[in-house]
């Protein structure tokens, strides 16, 4: 069974600082990929990226950066210099590739960042 | 690319009435569309999957009768929720994933409707 742990309920952080979020993963598939969703508070779910298992690349988009570590099943997503408006929860979500044309999300719990001026 | 619309935003209904929400992928054909339910403070919860032109398949725990689900087009999937109680109140959201091109593993989700009933 697929299962994502979000342990951070809630982050505060000060504007301009830096701010990780953990994600943790398990899956017995070896295809997989991996999601981070965005919902600030209209309700929203934006998607931010989407990664699949057989790329560990890093990557980098503006002041949002993501680390996938297989070794250790996690997929963190960094938010840096971070502004007022990346108040939100955040989702990470995990589907295994589908097998009849369609695959399901799990999704983790959330984690609520609060960037205060 | 890749626009989910929901209508109606929001609505108020009185218990014993039905509610129809809308979901609609604006610039993509979605051969499924996902619907999925959040209370306050909480992750999203799976409700059911809806493929076009046939039934949706619903999760462990959800009503097929109270909760009724069409998908007759490409662009287009309704959840029903018959003869709404206060404890069905919550925020339901839809997704898509598009029929072909390079995110067809990609869920796009509608800005969610908020329903409450009295």
């Amino acid at each position: 069974a697929q299962k994502v742990t979000q342990a951070q309920t809630e982050i505060s952080v000060v504007e301009k600082e830096d701010v990780t979020l953990d994600c943790v993963y398990e899956t017995r598939d070896t295809t997989y990929y991996l999601f981070w969703y965005k919902q600030p508070p209209s309700g929203e779910l934006v998607f931010l990226i989407r990664r699949n298992s057989f790329d560990e690349q890093n990557e980098i988009s503006g002041r949002y950066s993501w680390n996938f570590q297989k070794s250790t099943s996690s997929f963190n997503f960094t938010i840096t210099a971070s502004q007022v408006v990346d108040s939100a929860v955040y989702f990470c979500a995990l589907s295994e590739a589908p097998s009849s044309g369609y695959s399901t999300l799990t999704f983790g719990k959330g984690t609520m960042l609060l960037v205060s001026p | 690319g890749a626009v989910v619309s929901q209508h109606p935003s929001r609505v108020i209904c009185k218990s014993g009435t039905s509610v129809k929400i809308e979901c609609r992928s604006l610039d993509f054909q979605a051969t499924t569309m996902f619907w999925y339910r959040q209370f306050p403070k909480q992750s999203l919860m799976l409700m059911a999957t809806s493929n076009e032109g046939s039934k949706a398949t619903y999760e462990q725990g959800v009503e097929k009768d109270k909760f009724l689900i069409n998908h007759a087009s490409l662009t287009l999937s309704t959840l029903t929720v018959t003869s709404a109680h206060p404890e069905d109140s919550s925020f339901y959201i839809c997704s898509a994933t598009q029929t072909s091109g390079p995110r067809t593993d990609t869920q796009y989700f509608g800005p969610g409707t908020r329903l409450t009933v009295l």
